[in-house]
C-alpha cells in the first residue's frame, strides 16, 4: 500500500492566484516528519517545508504554508500568489524511522505536476 | 559552499556494462543516501548508509552495490543484473539529529 498519496497527477493556476496541493500519508507512528520539495525540469529537489508530528502550528515558508491535518492524516501544500517559475513538479514524503539505530529514511509520493498560466 | 556533487551529469552506458555514479559530500553529514527517479514516478530508495563502511539496502536494491569507505563519498554501482538502468539519480545527504535532507543534482543514466 502506498505510504504517500498525490492524487492529482497534474493542476494548473493562474499566475497570482492559490494553489493547494493534496497529500495524504499513511502511518501508525506517533513520531513521523512531512516533506514537501519542488523539483524543477533541470532535476534537483528543492526544500519548501516541513512539518513535525507534534508540531502544534502549521508550518509556513514565505509563500508555502502546509495544511496539516492529523486526524485526517493529509499535509497538503498551499502556494499563495502563484508565480510562473513555480511551474514543476511537487513531491510530498514523510521521514519514516527505523526503531533500531536510529537510521530513518524519506518515502516519495508520484508528484504533482504545477503549471501556472501567465 | 557545502553541499553534495553528483556526476557525471549525463551518463551513458552501453547494456551488460557496470557503470559507477559518484556522489561527494562536503557537509560533515552522517547519512547518505541513493534514490531512483523513473518518469512520472516518485522517487525510490536504492541504498542507504548511516556510517562509514555500514550501508543498508532500500525498496529496490536488486542490480546495484554501493560502497561507504570515506564519510564523504557514497558510490552507486548500476551492475548489468539491474534490468532496466535507465533513469534519473538522485543522492541525498543527511546530519544525524536534523531533519533536513540535501540533495545532489542527479545522474540521468541511458543503457543503449
Amino acid at each position: 500500500a502506498q505510504k504517500i498519496t498525490q492524487t492529482q497527477p497534474g493542476m494548473f493556476v493562474q499566475e497570482k492566484e492559490a494553489v493547494t496541493l493534496d497529500c495524504t500519508y499513511d502511518t501508525s507512528d506517533q513520531s513521523y516528519g512531512l516533506f514537501w520539495y519542488k523539483q524543477p525540469s533541470s532535476g534537483e529537489m528543492i526544500f519548501l517545508i516541513y512539518q513535525g508530528s507534534y508540531d502544534e502550528q502549521n508550518a509556513t515558508e514565505g509563500r508555502y504554508s502546509l495544511n496539516f491535518q492529523k486526524a485526517r492524516k493529509s499535509a497538503n501544500l498551499v502556494i499563495s500568489a502563484s508565480q510562473l517559475g513555480d511551474s514543476a513538479m511537487y513531491f510530498c514524503a514523510m521521514r519514516e524511522f527505523y526503531p533500531q539505530g536510529g537510521s530513518e529514511k524519506l518515502v516519495f509520493g508520484k508528484g504533482t505536476k504545477l503549471t501556472v498560466n501567465p | 559552499d557545502g553541499g553534495i556533487t553528483q556526476s557525471p551529469k549525463y551518463l551513458f552506458r552501453k547494456e551488460g556494462q557496470n557503470v559507477t555514479l559518484s556522489c561527494e559530500q562536503n557537509l560533515n553529514h552522517d547519512a547518505m543516501y541513493w534514490y531512483r527517479q523513473d518518469p512520472g514516478q516518485g522517487l525510490r530508495l536504492i541504498y542507504y548508509s548511516q556510517i562509514v563502511n555500514d550501508f543498508q539496502k532500500g525498496d529496490i536494491a536488486e542490480g546495484y552495490s554501493v560502497s561507504r569507505e570515506k564519510k564523504e563519498s557514497f558510490p552507486l554501482t548500476v551492475t548489468s543484473a539491474q534490468k532496466n538502468p535507465t533513469a534519473f539519480y538522485l543522492c541525498a545527504s543527511r546530519h544525524t539529529g536534523d531533519y533536513g535532507y540535501t540533495f545532489g543534482s542527479g545522474t540521468r543514466l541511458t543503457v543503449v
